[in-house]
């Protein structure tokens, strides 16, 4: 079935460092990949998405590119703040059951220091 | 725009009781769906209305349950509540495609 492995966490950088969590899955056809984030005590805010192969999805500094050839979505980001301190989840739309059913990976937490 | 809304936000209920959940969709959006976020299991995917009627469902046992009424307003419901029941629960509605979450529903059970 469809899956979606993240890489582990947590994530702990310094300030200005350069981000990578890595996402791959396992999908039959052509699924639409998504990153949310979900900072503590919240829901979950969709980062970015990308719907095709080689689409690069981007915002607030991150970006994300839709690679087919080797099943994966990971996530980058230039320089993080602590603001970015939080949970991200890569998730890909389950096509067998429609657009609305998500598949989420397990989750990576990223910790910024001053 | 008001975003998507749940009540209760916390919630403590005893093994055996039943629980109903509310969510309140982003205006204009006619799909809700929701999704149970624990520790161990991660989120998984339980259901998805659109129109009133069950679209979509995930592998939940059938004490979970949900309707959505006419206003688009959804309300999940769990029957005969289990210790493992405890969790986060998130609604998200949506219109042409990206899902939008609520905060959630925080289900302790004891």
């Amino acid at each position: 079935g469809n899956s979606v492995t993240q890489m582990e966490g947590p994530v702990t950088l310094s300030e200005e460092a350069f981000l990578t969590i890595n996402c791959t899955y396992t999908a039959t056809g052509y699924p639409s990949l998504f990153w949310y984030v979900q900072y503590p005590g919240e829901g979950l805010q969709l980062l970015l998405k990308a719907t095709k192969a080689d689409d690069k999805g981007s915002n607030k500094g991150f970006e994300a590119t839709y690679r087919k050839e080797t099943t994966s979505f990971h996530l980058e980001k230039g320089s993080v703040q602590v603001s970015d301190s939080a949970v991200y989840f890569c998730a890909l739309s389950d096509l067998s059951g429609g657009y609305n059913k998500l598949i989420f990976g397990a989750g990576t937490r990223l910790a910024v220091h001053p | 725009k008001a975003g998507v809304t749940q009540t209760p936000r916390y919630l403590i209920k005893t093994r055996g009781q039943q629980v109903t959940l509310s969510c309140s969709p982003i205006s204009g959006h006619r799909s809700v769906s929701w999704y149970q976020q624990t520790p161990g299991q991660g989120l998984q995917f339980l259901f998805e209305y659109f129109s009133e009627t069950q679209r979509n469902k995930g592998n939940f046992p059938g004490r979970f349950s949900g309707r959505q009424f006419s206003n688009s307003r959804s309300e999940m419901n769990v029957s005969t509540l289990e210790l493992g029941d405890s969790a986060l629960y998130l609604c998200a509605s949506s219109r042409e495609g990206d899902q939008y979450f609520g905060p959630g529903t925080r289900l302790l059970v004891l």
